[in-house]
């Protein structure tokens, strides 16, 4: 149980253009949706965490006009990053907290973007 | 100051053996959990354990366990009989306070090589 989908697994796009990452909780409610980003062999930085319902609140230096969070739903949560540049290549992970204490969070698979 | 160190970039060990990856944490949050997670090459996020602030015993899970030294503020990961499908990034992450909009903190990660 506590499955975050993350689509797509990855993309290639031109310099200028957008991108759209989705995650969704296939079998629980995610109240509140985490967004990761990570360069090669490198930490998890956390960018924003997001809200159903609510505008997502960002990290210090995140550009919240450049990655724009959306949670409208207690299922979705998308993440778009607009007129992107060849640096903001990395890959994007998802992850929601879930009930058992144990796991604690569960995490989508994954989106590897290049800018090109 | 950082709130997750770990200390060792890459650490090497030989199939069968044992391996202790290195992580100290920083918080002044009296109830917090802590984590280990294990990313291959493909970039899931695989969790491996968990040990929270007030649990007496350390935590243990198949051939992981968790050495935790609460005065130390360290959380160690050791690794039974290693495997070559162990070889792969690891994550020591934090969790402080218990709210739901609380994301993990993760530390910059060691990648574990085993050889046969």
């Amino acid at each position: 149980g506590a499955v975050v989908s993350q689509h797509p697994s990855w993309v290639i796009c031109k310099s200028g253009t957008s991108v759209k990452i989705e995650c969704r909780s296939l079998d629980f409610q995610a109240t509140t949706m985490f967004w990761y980003r990570q360069f090669p062999k490198q930490s998890l930085m956390l960018m924003a965490t997001s809200n159903e319902g609510s505008k997502a609140t960002y990290e210090q230096g995140v550009e919240k006009d450049k990655f724009l969070i959306n949670h409208a739903s207690l299922t979705l949560s998308t993440l778009t990053v607009t007129s992107a540049h060849p640096e903001d290549s990395s890959f994007y992970i998802c992850s929601a907290r879930v009930r058992i204490a144990s796991e604690g969070y569960t995490f989508g698979s994954g989106t590897r973007l290049t800018v090109v | 100051a950082q709130k997750i160190t770990q200390t060792q970039p890459g650490m090497f060990v030989q199939e069968k053996e044992a391996v202790t990856l290195d992580c100290t944490y920083d918080t002044s949050d009296p109830s917090y959990g802590l984590f280990w997670y294990k990313q291959p090459s493909s970039g899931e996020m695989i969790f491996l354990i968990y040990q929270g602030s007030y649990d007496q015993q350390n935590a243990t899970e198949g051939r992981y366990s968790l050495n935790f030294q609460k005065a130390r503020k360290s959380a160690n990961l050791v690794i039974s009989a290693s495997q070559l499908g162990d070889s792969a990034m690891y994550f020591c992450a934090m969790r402080e306070g218990h709210q739901a909009g609380t994301a993990l903190i993760f530390g910059k990660g060691t990648t574990l090589s085993v050889s046969s």
